[in-house]
């Protein structure tokens, strides 16, 4: 069975510009969270979504924005952007999505901002 | 605000050596997980820790949660370099939906 795949996997960007980056979750799960790496620190969460539905939402501007397809694919959409937005981007499922629930990673998108 | 901190930062030891890191919080978790991430890779979890003072074992890996839930622990036996990785750990938020990780353990094992 594939995992979770995230596309692209890199992508350099100028400051202003805007970003989609894509995942797919692993199938029969329904929920994708959406996190952020910076270099040398842990993910941090940004969007969860369930069933198409925004479930939870970490401290992040309204730069970012997010949403789930039918198929329970999901897109994360970043605007405006800015030099520390470089990171890499993890998308994560699980059937659910309840916290206690073991999260599925793809590989992510690094994204680079110049 | 729940904050999970990690320690040591970064830990480099000679194959055979053991190790343990440590994962404290001043809040309780219902839960801890602990994730292993690899270079140009995203985490992958090993293992998750639900009551308190439950002691998990996978192969050479031990994880224990503490009795009071705010502190796990991962202890490697004999490490070898195919255990070179980020070692994450990572609980939910205030019971939501949300999953908050540490910054961290970065080991180093050297043939």
């Amino acid at each position: 069975d594939a995992g979770v795949t995230q596309s692209p996997t890199h992508l350099i960007k100028t400051r202003g510009q805007h970003v989609t980056l894509r995942c797919s979750p692993i199938s029969g799960h329904k929920s994708v969270s959406w996190y952020q790496q910076v270099l040398g620190q842990g993910p941090q969460f940004i969007f969860q979504y369930y069933e198409k539905e925004e479930r939870g939402r970490g401290n992040f501007p309204d730069r970012f924005s997010a949403r789930q397809f039918p198929n329970y694919s999901s897109e994360l959409n970043v605007n405006a952007l800015l030099l520390g937005d470089s990171a890499l981007y993890l998308c994560a499922s699980s059937f659910y999505g309840n916290s206690n629930q073991p999260q599925h990673f793809g590989d992510g998108t690094r994204l680079s901002i110049l | 605000t729940q904050l999970l901190e990690q320690s040591p930062q970064f830990l480099s030891i000679q194959e055979g050596e053991n190790l343990t890191v440590y994962c404290n919080s001043s809040s309780v978790f219902s839960s801890l997980q602990w994730y292993r991430q690899e270079p140009g890779e995203g985490p992958v979890l090993l293992v998750t820790v639900v009551t308190g003072g439950e002691v998990k074992k996978l192969k050479r890996l031990t994880f224990q949660f503490g009795d009071a839930r705010k502190d796990s622990s991962l202890h490697i036996t004999a490490a070898q370099p195919g255990d070179t990785g980020l070692y994450l750990c990572a609980g939910p938020m205030d019971s939501s939906y949300k999953l908050i990780f540490g910054s961290g353990t970065r080991l180093l094992v050297r043939p």
